[in-house]
């Protein structure tokens, strides 16, 4: 079965300031892998995928995310993080089943 | 506007009602998902279809939900005899073969 990891449950950056959420996937083979953001009361909206090929995605946003085979891990990056990029982000992974598996969020705050 | 979309956006029930979602996908995508979102938590899988063939259930989708994509375009989810355990976001996705998907805005369901 796969599963997604988010081990940060809430992150607080200020503005400017350069962010990392962790994003870590159990699968035997490898995964297609998602990061999605959703505002309050919102959808779900795509930042980037990966599906093969170069293991640096660039996303919207300014957003990047770094898949590593040897840590099973998809982390998102962000070099200087502005006050609407508060929201809720979520990794998730596209293994043997067509579904997306999620994980349990991680929710951004950003002080001015 | 051509996205996902979804109806109503919110709906309040009384417990024992039925109630019943609507998904418009994006037009040339074959595949549909619904997925389930309580507070806090990333979306749950429940039902997948590929044109109008239900593919796979979740086993979250008990005898009282019931989805359908009759014509192979929009589909409905219908739950019977709410209970407040159904409390949550329903979001509905679609995709093409082999891509991303795109999830509709959600309806928010709340049983009072």
């Amino acid at each position: 079965a796969q599963s997604v990891t988010q081990p940060d449950i809430h992150i607080t950056v200020s503005e400017g300031a350069s962010l990392e959420l962790r994003c870590n996937y159990s699968y035997g083979a490898t995964p297609y892998l998602f990061w999605y953001v959703q505002s309050p009361g919102q959808g779900l909206q795509l930042l980037l995928k990966y599906f093969s090929g170069d293991t640096l995605v660039q996303g919207i946003k300014g957003f990047e995310a770094e898949f590593k085979r040897s840590q099973s891990s998809f982390n998102l990056r962000k070099p200087s993080v502005h006050w609407s990029d508060a929201a809720e982000y979520f990794c998730a992974v596209e293994g043997g089943r067509r579904a997306l598996t999620f994980g349990s969020g991680t929710r951004l705050q950003v002080q001015p | 506007d051509t996205g996902v979309s979804q109806d109503p956006r919110h709906k309040i029930t009384k417990r024992g009602q039925n109630v019943t979602f609507r998904c418009d996908p994006i037009s040339e995508h074959n595949r549909l998902y619904w997925y389930r979102q309580t507070l806090g938590q990333g979306p749950e899988f429940l039902t997948y279809f590929q044109n109008e063939a239900q593919l796979e259930k979740s086993r979250l989708l008990s005898n009282r939900f019931s989805a359908e994509r009759p014509k192979g375009s929009f589909s409905t989810l219908e739950i019977q005899r709410t209970e407040q355990g159904d409390s949550a976001m329903y979001l509905c996705a679609s995709s093409r073969r082999e891509s991303e998907a795109f999830f509709g805005q959600g309806t928010r369901l709340t049983v009072v």
